[in-house]
């Protein structure tokens, strides 16, 4: 069964970091790639970011580009997100997904707030 | 603003059809695959149709997906009441090189 368990959410003042992190089991990590997408509150479902099975391509949606960064660790069956200069609409649940997006994990909420 | 339009809100008696459209361009839709997604209360989005017309092992063929052109539709047929929930629409887009989903369409079932 496949099942994604994402962690390192939190409260943060805006311009503040947090790494979040995504811990995969039940599949083969490395053949697939991987995606983060959110959804703020109220708000319907906004992809964020994807990355390649390598690793080696990666994408990311235009309202994070350069403050966030994916990255995955294969060995480790994990991928990640580092958020810098958090925003106020940065706050989200935010979901890691697997391949197009057929499993989902739980979410993680971030709250960007002072 | 979504890039994949959809209606916010769709409704239907127990035992009805009812379809949700997605509406995109030439740059998603029109050019690659759509897939949707359920969005029961409180859990997370389940993949329910892919590659336009496809279902997930598990899912009923109640549900089932269409496309032409750059709009797509999903439809449910039997209307249950446990199909309450929210249903997007997403497909990669070439020009924006992302994922784009729609807005969201909430379904009641009456």
């Amino acid at each position: 069964e496949v099942q994604l368990v994402e962690s390192g959410g939190g409260l943060v003042q805006p311009g503040g970091s947090l790494r979040l992190s995504c811990a995969a089991s039940g599949f083969s990590f490395s053949s697939y790639e991987m995606n983060w997408v959110r959804q703020a509150p109220g708000k319907g479902l906004e992809w964020v970011s994807h990355i390649s099975s390598s690793g080696s391509t990666i994408y990311y949606t235009d309202s994070v580009k350069g403050r966030f960064t994916i990255s995955r660790d294969n060995a480790k069956n994990s991928l990640y997100l580092q958020m810098n200069s958090l925003r106020a609409e940065d706050t989200a649940v935010y979901y890691c997904a697997k391949g197009a997006f057929d499993s989902w994990g739980q979410g993680t909420l971030v709250t960007v707030s002072s | 603003q979504s890039v994949l339009t959809q209606p916010p809100s769709a409704s239907g008696t127990p035992g009805q059809r009812v379809t949700i459209s997605c509406s995109g361009s030439n740059s998603n839709i029109g050019s690659n695959t759509v897939n949707w997604y359920q969005r029961l209360p409180g859990t997370a989005p389940k993949l329910l149709i892919y590659s336009h017309n496809q279902r997930p092992s598990g899912v009923p063929d109640r549900f089932s997906g269409s496309k032409s052109g750059t709009s797509a539709s999903l439809a449910i047929s039997g209307l249950q009441s446990e199909d309450e929930a929210d249903y997007y629409c997403a497909a990669w887009d070439d020009s924006l090189n992302g994922w784009v989903f729609g807005g969201g369409t909430k379904l009641t079932v009456l």
